[in-house]
């Protein structure tokens, strides 16, 4: 079945730095790929999606980049605010359904 | 906006007890879920509803029955409560439009301690 795996943590870094999380998939078809972020003691909310291949979703400074040769979708931000502290779940759906996949995700903490 | 509410927000149990945790939505979305999260293991689906009136299992159902009498409400019942169901319950909504677009809308979590 379909499957989401990704960089577990939990990681600290520093403010203003460098930030990527790796996300891989195993699925059947072609999925639609997320990443989710939630924030502490809130839901899930969507941070970005891409739904083709070599798609890019961007968003708050975020990107991720739809990789199908290498069944990837890793975020990444180039500098890391305190604010970006929370847990960031990457996510499938296959094309024809609206239930997601979800990797265990992984937790930050940015430090000032 | 509201979006999706859940209630309650925290609840402590007996082993054997029953409840129910309601989640309502007025976005008027089709598609409602209930996720467990836990440590190390992620959300993972209990139950899921396509529309009001039906309901399907998702990957762990065992111990939970749900129903969706109204379009916007989706209810999560635990018949007989185990410690193995403490957990955060998460309900979310979604349009439900063709293309898996997957935009799912989360409430704030239910944290549910069984004893």
């Amino acid at each position: 079945g379909n499957s989401v795996t990704q960089m577990e943590g939990p990681v600290t870094l520093s403010e203003e730095a460098f930030l990527t999380i790796n996300c891989t998939y195993t699925a059947t078809g072609y999925p639609s790929l997320f990443w989710y972020v939630q924030y502490p003691g809130e839901g899930l909310q969507l941070l970005l999606k891409a739904t083709k291949a070599d798609d890019k979703g961007s968003n708050k400074g975020f990107e991720a980049t739809y990789r199908k040769e290498t069944t990837s979708f890793h975020l990444e931000k180039g500098s890391v605010q305190v604010s970006d502290s929370a847990v960031y779940f990457c996510a499938l759906s296959d094309g024809g359904s609206e239930k997601l996949v979800f990797g265990k995700g992984m937790k930050l903490t940015v430090n000032p | 906006n509201a979006g999706v509410t859940q209630t309650p927000k925290f609840r402590v149990l007996k082993t054997g007890q029953s409840m129910t945790l309601l989640c309502a939505q007025d976005m008027n979305h089709e598609y409602m879920y209930w996720y467990r999260q836990d440590p190390g293991m992620g959300l993972r689906l209990i139950h899921y509803s396509v529309g009001e009136g039906t309901t399907a299992k998702g990957e762990v159902p065992d111990g939970y029955n749900v129903s969706r009498l109204k379009k916007q409400n989706f209810l999560l019942g635990l018949e007989s409560a185990a410690p193995s169901q403490t957990s955060v319950y998460f309900c979310a909504s979604s349009a439900g439009t063709s293309g898996g677009r997957g935009e799912l809308f989360f409430g704030e979590g239910s944290r549910l301690t069984v004893l």
